[in-house]
This record gives structure tokens, C-alpha cells and sequence, in this order.
């Protein structure tokens, strides 16, 4: 069974540049959650999809926004870099029904602004 | 809104001892599950033990328990045997919903060093 895999490992960008970030979700899982963690601080709800749809959203504005696609894979993009936005971004994807829904995490996408 | 709280910055323990990370929380739901995960330097987030509020035995996974308190929102993590492997971050998570999401509200973290 493959686990959550997210792309690419690292990623440098400038100010006020746009980037997309991608994560392919565990087999068998239909929903995706996106986490910003910044460093020395727990991770940050961004959003979740859940069939292709937004299924909820934490205190992020709209330049951040995502897809998930037909397979359940997402994309989270990021528009109008800041230098605040460096942070290592978080995939997880849960199983459909189930009592826990258990997220289970990718291994990140350590993005620095300049 | 749910918060989650963890007062140790960092811990160390000696190889082989045990030690207890402590986490609070706040919430005015009546259902709700809580986690611990660990983060190695590696960055992947694992997940450790899991606790569902309606169940008044605490989890114990292996070498790992919790001592749950509902009453008090307390949540404290306990490491049995302590092993140079289990060095990492360690995040308490509560899981609300918001608008139908199913969140995670992680902790600040707790570094734990073993000492050999």
C-alpha cells in the first residue's frame, strides 16, 4: 500500500510569485487536508476536499486555494507569495467512513520565500 | 474555538526511564478524539496513540499510554522504556469539525531528547 507522496521536497520562490504544491492521497482514501507548519510551531488547518469540493476552511485568505482531482489527489496553490508563507506545507488524506478518519500525513513540502 | 495547549517546550529523559508530555485543551464539545503524533527530523508526521472522549479507559499502544482526564481537559502522553528511536517532536491534535471538515488542532510541540 502506498503511503501519501507530496511534491516537490523543497521549493524557493520570491516574493509575490505563485507556486503550487501537490499530494498524491493513501490508496483507498477520499479526502485530503493541507497543514502549514511554520517552523518551531504546530501545524495549521488550511483546508480540507472532500470529493472534489472544499469541505471546510481555516483563517487562510483566498490566495490560498486548492483542487483535489477524479483520482483524489490535490494541489494546494498560493498566489501572491509573502515571506510569512515560508513554512513546510502538509498533505494527509483519510479513508472514507470510518469511525477515527484518521489522517495520515505525507512527508511535506518545505517551501522558502525570498 | 478548540485550543490545544502543551507547556513543555522541550523534555529529556535517559534511556530506558520513563517520562510524561503534558497537554491541555479547550472545547465545548462533548464528542471529540485526541492524538499524539511524533515528528522525527525526517518531517513525516506519525500518528502515536489516539483517544476517543467517550471512553474512560486510556489507550495504551506498546510502550506508549495516556492518562486522559475529561473533566480536567487534560491529555498527557506517557513513554514507557524510552528508546534513542523515539527522540522526535511530539504533537497533541484535537479533532473538531468546522463546516463539515474534520480538522486537526495541533499543540505548539514538545521536543524530546533521549540521553544514552
Amino acid at each position: 500500500e502506498t503511503g501519501v507522496t507530496q511534491s516537490p521536497t523543497h521549493l524557493i520562490k520570491t516574493r509575490g510569485q505563485q507556486v503550487t504544491l501537490r499530494c498524491s492521497s493513501q490508496s483507498g482514501h477520499n479526502t485530503v487536508s493541507w497543514y502549514q507548519q511554520a517552523l518551531g510551531q504546530g501545524p495549521q488547518f488550511i483546508f480540507q476536499y472532500y470529493r472534489e469540493e472544499e469541505n471546510g476552511r481555516g483563517n487562510f485568505p483566498p490566495r490560498f486555494s486548492g483542487l483535489q482531482f477524479p483520482n483524489y489527489s490535490s494541489e494546494l496553490n498560493v498566489n501572491a507569495l509573502e515571506l510569512d508563507d515560508s513554512a513546510l506545507y502538509l498533505c494527509a488524506s483519510s479513508p472514507a467512513g470510518g469511525r477515527y478518519n484518521e489522517q495520515f500525513f505525507g512527508p511535506g513540502t518545505r517551501l522558502t520565500v525570498l | 474555538a478548540q485550543t490545544v495547549t502543551q507547556s513543555q517546550p522541550e523534555m529529556s529523559v535517559q534511556e530506558a526511564e520513563t517520562v510524561t508530555l503534558s497537554c491541555t485543551y479547550d472545547t465545548s464539545e462533548s464528542d471529540y478524539y485526541l492524538f499524539w503524533y511524533k515528528q522525527p527530523p525526517s518531517r513525516q508526521m506519525i500518528l502515536v496513540i489516539r483517544q476517543e472522549a467517550y471512553k474512560q479507559q486510556n489507550a495504551t499502544e506498546n510502550r506508549f499510554s495516556v492518562n486522559f482526564q475529561k473533566a480536567a481537559k487534560s491529555f498527557s502522553l506517557k513513554i514507557s522504556d524510552s528508546q534513542l528511536g523515539d527522540a522526535a517532536m511530539y504533537f497533541c491534535a484535537y479533532r473538531g469539525t468546522i463546516q463539515g471538515a474534520q480538522k486537526l488542532v495541533f499543540g505548539q510541540g514538545t521536543r524530546l531528547t533521549i540521553n544514552p
